[in-house]
């Protein structure tokens, strides 16, 4: 299967730093990557939707201002958590379509500890 | 909106031991997918669904889409340790390849 590779997979910040992950396909072009938020033991939040070229679609309750999104590229989409909080701690995971196929491929996903 | 509810929410089993776990919808799905999750990991593909009947294996797992299109189940044959790990089905209506997830199901197995 297509390889999507995310890192940092483990990042430590300080309260109202700004952290960056990013998500990049392998071998492959996604004109759309789609970034999850899962908290322990529950299952995988939807946050928003990265369009190559163009804006992202936030789900509903998602702060665009908090959790920046950037697709420059067809194989790279980045994530930026802004002014991070305590709360913001969790784990963030990336994924993108493969091509022609309605399979979601995972990133490795990136835990996130906001001191 | 859709929801997708799996079951069991756990389970802990003896190694040897099948397994099965099933995702039911409140509305239909064109493609049903099975991921695994290990953790501090991202979910990994185990077996894609396509059409409303479909019984498709892989290795000890097999899954089948339901033929209402509104669930799916996942069988694990004599399960051994490194099957422990959280187990999600995925609903997909091709809109924009969106998955809605399952609750998950954590499975943990005693050697």
């Amino acid at each position: 299967g297509a390889v999507v590779s995310q890192h940092p997979s483990r990042v430590i910040c300080k309260s109202g730093t700004s952290v960056k992950i990013e998500c990049r396909s392998l071998d492959f072009q996604a004109t759309t990557m789609f970034w999850y938020r899962q908290f322990p033991k529950k299952s995988l939040m939807l946050m928003a939707t990265s369009n190559e070229g163009s804006k992202a679609t936030y789900e509903q309750g998602v702060e665009k201002d908090k959790f920046l999104i950037n697709h420059a590229s067809l194989t790279l989409s980045t994530l930026t958590v802004t002014s991070a909080h305590p709360e913001d701690s969790s784990f963030y995971i990336c994924s993108a379509p493969g091509q022609g196929s309605e399979k979601l491929f995972f990133g490795s996903g990136t835990q996130l500890s906001v001191l | 909106g859709q929801q997708l509810n799996q079951s069991p929410q756990s389970m802990f089993i003896q190694e040897g031991e099948d397994v099965s776990m099933n995702c039911t919808s409140s509305s239909i799905f064109n493609t049903w997918l099975w991921y695994k999750q290990e953790p501090g990991e991202g979910p990994v593909l185990l077996i894609a669904l396509y059409k409303a009947g479909e019984l498709t294996s892989n290795g000890r797992l097999t899954a089948q889409f339901g033929i209402t299109r509104k669930d799916s189940f996942l069988n694990i044959s004599a399960s051994i340790p490194s099957d422990v790990g959280i187990y999600f089905c995925a609903g997909s209506n091709n809109a924009g390849n969106m998955l809605t997830f399952g609750g998950g199901t954590r499975l943990m197995v005693k050697p």
